[in-house]
């Protein structure tokens, strides 16, 4: 069964600054997609950004960049310029490309934005 | 477009009781998934439901079901509550629920069960 590891329970920046939420996954597939999740306090996750594991290049939406290692299974999350709207959960989560379509979350990080 | 509707947003129960919960998607997506939701196991799948058929059921007693109608809309059951049914219920829609396609979350539904 594939597994998500979230290893930072907490992280904190300073507004406008940059930071980098890490994330790694077990899985002996070769398709699958990544997602990285943010939930606020009020509760609905939100798509911050994805990735198809047949893409080499990293994705990038916005402020928001991946920095994926496929060979380390590494599939972290950096935040430019930090903005006080960003606080929030982050999830990252995993899907199998063939049979099972769920996804797999890591437990999260809490990142808070210092004003 | 209208997100994702779960109602309702807070439900209190007593052990024992059995409550329904109930799900809107996204206009034009016929897969949707829920998930549960606590501080101890964080995000756990429940089921997914691809026009009208569960396609998907996660490692969850017998007393958790969902179905799935014509329009898409979903409802979750859980009957013979008990105080670790305790969470926050997510729904999510999708068009085809595979591959890239990301899943749209509701604010969820509240349960506590006392």
């Amino acid at each position: 069964a594939q597994t998500v590891t979230q290893s930072q329970p907490e992280m904190s920046v300073q507004e406008a600054e940059t930071v980098t939420l890490s994330c790694t996954y077990d899985t002996s597939e070769s398709d699958y997609y990544l997602f990285w999740y943010k939930q606020p306090p009020s509760r609905q996750m939100i798509l911050v950004i994805r990735q198809e594991a047949y893409k080499q290049q990293n994705a990038t939406e916005n402020r928001f960049s991946v920095n994926f290692q496929k060979a380390a299974k590494s599939f972290s999350l950096k935040i430019s310029d930090s903005q006080l709207g960003d606080a929030a959960m982050y999830f990252c989560a995993y899907r199998s490309g063939v049979g099972a379509q769920k996804l797999v979350f890591g437990q999260g990080t809490r990142l808070t934005i210092n004003p | 477009k209208a997100g994702v509707t779960q109602t309702p947003r807070y439900l209190i129960k007593t052990r024992g009781q059995q409550v329904t919960l109930s799900c809107s998607p996204i206009s034009g997506h016929r897969s949707v998934s829920w998930y549960q939701q606590t501080p101890g196991q964080g995000l756990q799948f429940l089921f997914e439901y691809f026009s009208e058929t569960q396609r998907n059921k996660g490692n969850f007693p017998g007393r958790f079901s969902g179905r799935q109608f014509s329009n898409s809309r979903s409802e979750m059951n859980v009957s013979t509550l008990e105080l670790g049914d305790s969470a926050l219920y997510l729904c999510a829609s999708s068009p085809t629920g595979v591959g890239n396609s990301p899943l749209h979350f509701g604010n969820g539904t509240r349960l506590t069960v006392t």
